[in-house]
């Protein structure tokens, strides 16, 4: 099956300071990848459509300023958290789709904001 | 409103027990229904759709539409079933999905 890498597997960073998450699509090329984050005990939340060579969309309640998205090739997406605090501690999970129909999930990062 | 409900944060069975691990759904057009598994320490996973109507390590899966169901269900669980079972729906064909709360399997010796 196809593989979607994400880097950092786990992150930890201090108050108001950025961290950027990768999402790369190893073996095949990807125009649209999701973000999504989890909670401890919760489902996966989809945050933000990423889309290449154009601005993201960000589902309803998500700050686009606060989490901003660069698709800038076929393959890598990133997911930048700016100025994090602790609440925004959580499992972030990118997918990407090869065909229409299967999406490929990244093995997630952990990110705690200290 | 896209909605996904699973009842059961956790179920638990012996192995060789039927298990059937319940889905329901709010959608008001023609959704697509999905299966993903995530195994101790491993990535979210498909495990089956309804469009491909086929059996994944022996689960299958019906998509009720009259009860707005999707439950999962296998005749005789293994203890290797043991995992977080969510169903999502997906409105643009798979590629990005609304996921239920998951139900964490655990199938006993």
């Amino acid at each position: 099956g196809a593989v979607v890498s994400q880097h950092p597997s786990w992150v930890i960073c201090k108050s108001g300071t950025s961290v950027k998450i990768e999402c790369r699509s190893l073996d095949f090329q990807a125009t649209t990848m999701f973000w999504y984050r989890q909670f401890p005990k919760q489902s996966l939340m989809l945050m933000a459509t990423s889309n290449e060579g154009s601005k993201a969309t960000y589902e309803q309640g998500v700050e686009k300023d606060k989490f901003l998205i660069n698709h800038a090739s076929l393959t890598l997406s990133t997911l930048t958290v700016t100025s994090a605090h602790p609440e925004d501690s959580s499992f972030y999970i990118c997918s990407a789709s090869r065909t229409a129909t299967e999406a490929f999930f990244g093995q997630g990062t952990r990110l705690t904001v200290v | 409103a896209q909605r996904v409900t699973q009842p059961e944060k956790l179920l638990s069975v012996f192995k060789g027990a039927p298990v059937e691990l319940k889905c329901n759904y709010s959608y008001s057009g023609s959704p697509e229904l999905f299966w993903y598994v995530q195994y101790s320490r491993q990535r979210l996973q498909l495990l089956l759709r309804h469009i491909s109507r086929e059996s994944i390590k022996g689960f299958t899966a019906d998509l009720n539409k009259g009860e707005t169901s999707f439950h999962l269900k296998k005749p005789f669980a293994q203890e290797e079933d043991s995992a977080m079972y969510y169903c999502a729906l997906s409105s643009n064909y798979g590629q990005n999905f609304v996921f239920g709360p998951g139900t964490r399997l655990s199938v006993l010796p």
